[in-house]
């Protein structure tokens, strides 16, 4: 059982919107920086949003990252087959002294 | 340009014990805490360890404490982790990964992974 909460799965058809929810606590998500990335099948996960909203050079403005209180939000606009992926949230969690992701969630562009 | 190439994993029998290393180049090693994140078959990812730029401080998810030690040679530009009393739930793919900086995460860089299977 992760410490952030995703759900398993979304989908959505190519060049629609999709959103993807991570659920967690005070002692992570409410006090710590987000960050989210993205794994494609079969390589190393790929850092995709840092510090909640924040772009590292060459991601795409398709993507994009929220935070409210304990919950954190993946945006992704204009969805290509490319983006199929798995994506993952994760944080520092204070009252663990370690970081923390959420269980991944598998996006499907029909 | 930053690469981190890990190395060290294998079969390795329950109970054994194993090293990893991972080299890393393109950057100034002692200036960034490094990870070890893994993935077991088919599921997500799983942080281990940590460990700050000098050294001095280090981390350990619970799965992890008591059997598995992180480590760095900034001489080297390498980490390490050492890991004892292996168990079939150890088995996964070990990515090393980089820091944006002082604070343990974000993760802006990862290697490729080095696969460890515990089996008899």
């Amino acid at each position: 059982q992760s410490v952030l909460t995703q759900p398993p799965s979304v989908s959505a058809a190519p060049g629609q919107k999709v959103t993807i929810s991570c659920s967690g606590s005070s002692s992570n998500i409410g006090n710590n920086y987000v960050s989210w990335y993205q794994q494609l099948p079969g390589t190393a996960p790929k850092l995709l949003i840092y510090d909640n909203n924040n772009r590292p050079s060459g991601i795409p403005d398709r993507f994009s990252g929220s935070k409210s209180g304990t919950s954190a939000t993946l945006g992704i606009t204009g969805l290509q087959t490319g983006d199929e992926a798995d994506y993952y949230c994760g944080t520092w969690d204070s009252s663990l002294s370690a970081v923390v992701f959420g269980g991944g969630t598998k996006l499907t562009v029909l | 340009e930053v690469q981190l190439l890990e190395s060290g994993g294998g079969l390795i029998q329950p109970g054994g014990s194993l090293r990893l290393s991972c080299a890393a180049s393109g950057f100034t090693f002692s200036s960034y805490a490094m990870s070890w994140v893994r993935q077991a078959p088919g599921k997500g990812l799983e942080w281990v360890s940590a460990i700050s730029g000098g050294g001095g401080s280090t981390y350990h998810a619970d799965s992890a404490k008591g059997r598995f030690t992180i480590s760095r040679d900034n001489t080297k530009n390498t980490l390490y982790l050492q890991m004892n009393s292996l168990t079939a739930e150890d088995t996964a793919v070990y990515y090393c990964a980089r820091s944006s900086g002082v604070l343990i995460i974000p993760f802006n860089y990862w290697g490729q992974g080095t696969l460890v299977t515990v089996s008899s």
